[in-house]
């Protein structure tokens, strides 16, 4: 099993570009999720997904956006990158949320750097 | 405030000694808790979680970690810190009536040879 892969592992983009990034599980979850890492701010969720075909706000959505593209895969879309989106982004999976106590699972990062 | 605390930025500790990393948490009700850690341009890996039963807790790579309700804390612990155990180290609790985990700015531990 692969886990949670994501792609791409670094870009660098230049103000106002766009960019998708790309995420799949193979281990048959149905929440997944978008967190991003700052230094001295710990992961804050972007998005999050429950189940196919639903898509929630987490607690930094400004200048995001996410799709559900079936059970395995979870794109985040940056429509006009900034260089306040400069980090470190994660995917990740649970086979039901976190109010059941089930364990997130992380892919392995990709680092965005907007200039 | 904060869901959740680590209050120490690093860590210090002789390879051989005890690790300590400290967590508090400030929710309501039932708390589960997570711990994770990552290795240097590596994603979060999972350590351990307490849902409920057993107050301590028992995880990958030797690491255990102990619930105090009294205290509200979730503190991972290594009996015998090896150069390996060299990583940041995240505590993670679920909030209440929100379908997200809240997670601590992380603890960087480094384990002296």
């Amino acid at each position: 099993n692969a886990g949670v892969t994501q792609t791409p592992k670094f870009q660098v983009l230049k103000t106002g570009q766009s960019m998708t990034l790309q995420c799949a599980q193979d281990m048959n979850h149905n929440s997944m999720y978008w967190y991003r890492q700052d230094p001295g701010m710990g992961l804050r969720l972007i998005y999050y997904s429950a189940s196919e075909g639903t898509t929630d706000k987490g607690e930094v959505p400004n200048g995001y956006n996410v799709s559900r593209l079936n059970k395995r895969e979870f794109s985040l879309r940056l429509e006009s990158a900034a260089p306040s989106q400069t980090s470190v982004y994660f995917c990740a999976s649970s086979e039901k949320g976190p109010t059941s106590g089930n364990t997130i699972y992380f892919g392995e990062g990709s680092w965005l750097t907007v200039v | 405030a904060q869901s959740v605390a680590q209050p120490e930025d690093q860590v210090n500790v002789a390879e051989g000694n005890p690790l300590t990393v400290k967590c508090t948490y400030s929710v309501s009700g039932n708390p589960y808790l997570f711990w994770y850690v990552q290795y240097p341009n590596r994603g979060l890996q999972f350590l351990l979680k307490y849902i409920t039963g057993d107050n301590l807790v028992k995880g990958s790579y030797g690491f255990e970690a102990e619930f105090n309700k009294s205290q509200t804390s979730f503190h991972l612990k290594k009996p015998s810190a090896l150069v390996s155990d060299s990583a940041l180290y995240f505590c993670a609790v679920r909030i209440p009536g929100n379908n997200r985990l809240a997670f601590g700015k992380g603890n960087q531990v480094v384990v002296i040879p």
